[in-house]
C-alpha cells in the first residue's frame, strides 16, 4: 500500500516565520507535487519534482519554494508567512504514467 | 492553461438513490481524467479514472463517462449509500497519468439515511 506521510496534521504560524512542511513517500515515485487545498476552489498546484533536485512551477508558487534532495522527500518551504497562506496543504507522489497518491495533508494557520 | 469546472458544488440526496456529478475542461488535449473522494479529514483517494481512448468505464456502483467532443465527464454513483458521503473531485491532465492534475472544485456529496 502505497504511503504518502507528511510530517504535521496542524501547524500554527506567526507571519513573517520561515515555514517548512515535509513529505515523505515509501515506494520509490519519481513524481511528487504539493497542492493547496482551498474551499471552492479545489486542489490548486504549487510545485512539482519530476527527480531528485528537479522541480517545476505549478499554477501558484508565488510565496512557496521546494526542495528536493532525495527522492523519498519532498519539502515545502514558505519563506516567509503570509496571513493568505492559511490552508490546507496536500503533499502526493505518483509513479511516472502512473495514478497519484496524497498525503493526509497539513492544516497550516497564519496568525 | 487547463481550467475544470464542476457541479454541483453541494448535493443531496436520498439513500438508494442515484447522484451524477459533471465536470468540463478547458483543454482538448487533457488525456485523463481520475476523479477523486475525500471523506471528512481524510486525504482524497482515487476511486476512478478514465482515459480519453474509452468512453465508459464502471466499477461497482460507481461509474465514469467521457464526451471528448463535448469536453465534459461525469461520475455517477447508483444505490448511494451513507458511506458515500464525501467531497469529490473531478481532475484533468494531458500527461495520460496522474501528474500535473487540474481540479474541478469539488462536489460535497450527502447521503441522508
Amino acid at each position: 500500500d502505497v504511503k504518502v506521510t507528511q510530517s504535521s496534521r496542524y501547524l500554527v504560524k506567526r507571519t513573517g516565520e520561515k515555514v517548512f512542511l515535509e513529505c515523505v513517500q515509501d515506494m520509490d515515485h519519481e513524481n511528487m507535487f504539493w497542492y493547496r487545498q482551498d474551499p471552492g476552489l479545489g486542489l490548486r498546484l504549487i510545485y512539482f519534482s519530476y527527480d531528485v533536485k528537479m522541480k517545476e512551477k505549478g499554477d501558484i508558487p508565488e510565496g512557496y519554494s521546494v526542495s528536493r534532495e532525495k527522492k523519498e522527500r519532498f519539502s515545502l518551504i514558505l519563506e516567509s508567512a503570509s496571513t493568505n497562506q492559511t490552508s490546507m496543504y496536500l503533499c502526493a507522489s505518483a509513479l511516472r504514467g502512473g495514478s497519484a497518491f496524497f498525503g493526509q495533508g497539513t492544516r497550516l494557520t497564519v496568525v | 492553461g487547463e481550467n475544470v469546472e464542476q457541479h454541483p458544488s453541494t448535493l443531496s440526496v436520498q439513500e438508494g438513490d442515484s447522484a451524477v456529478i459533471k465536470c468540463t475542461y478547458s483543454d482538448s488535449a487533457s488525456n485523463y481524467f481520475p476523479w477523486y473522494k475525500q471523506e471528512l479529514g481524510k486525504r482524497p483517494q482515487l476511486i476512478i479514472d478514465i482515459r480519453s481512448n474509452v468512453g465508459e468505464k464502471k466499477d461497482q456502483r460507481i461509474a465514469v463517462t467521457l464526451n471528448k467532443t463535448a469536453k465534459h465527464f461525469s461520475l455517477h454513483i447508483t444505490e448511494t449509500q451513507p458511506e458515500d458521503s464525501a467531497v469529490y473531485f473531478c481532475a484533468a491532465s494531458k500527461d495520460n497519468a496522474g501528474n500535473m492534475l487540474t481540479f474541478g472544485g469539488g462536489t460535497r456529496l450527502m447521503v441522508k439515511p
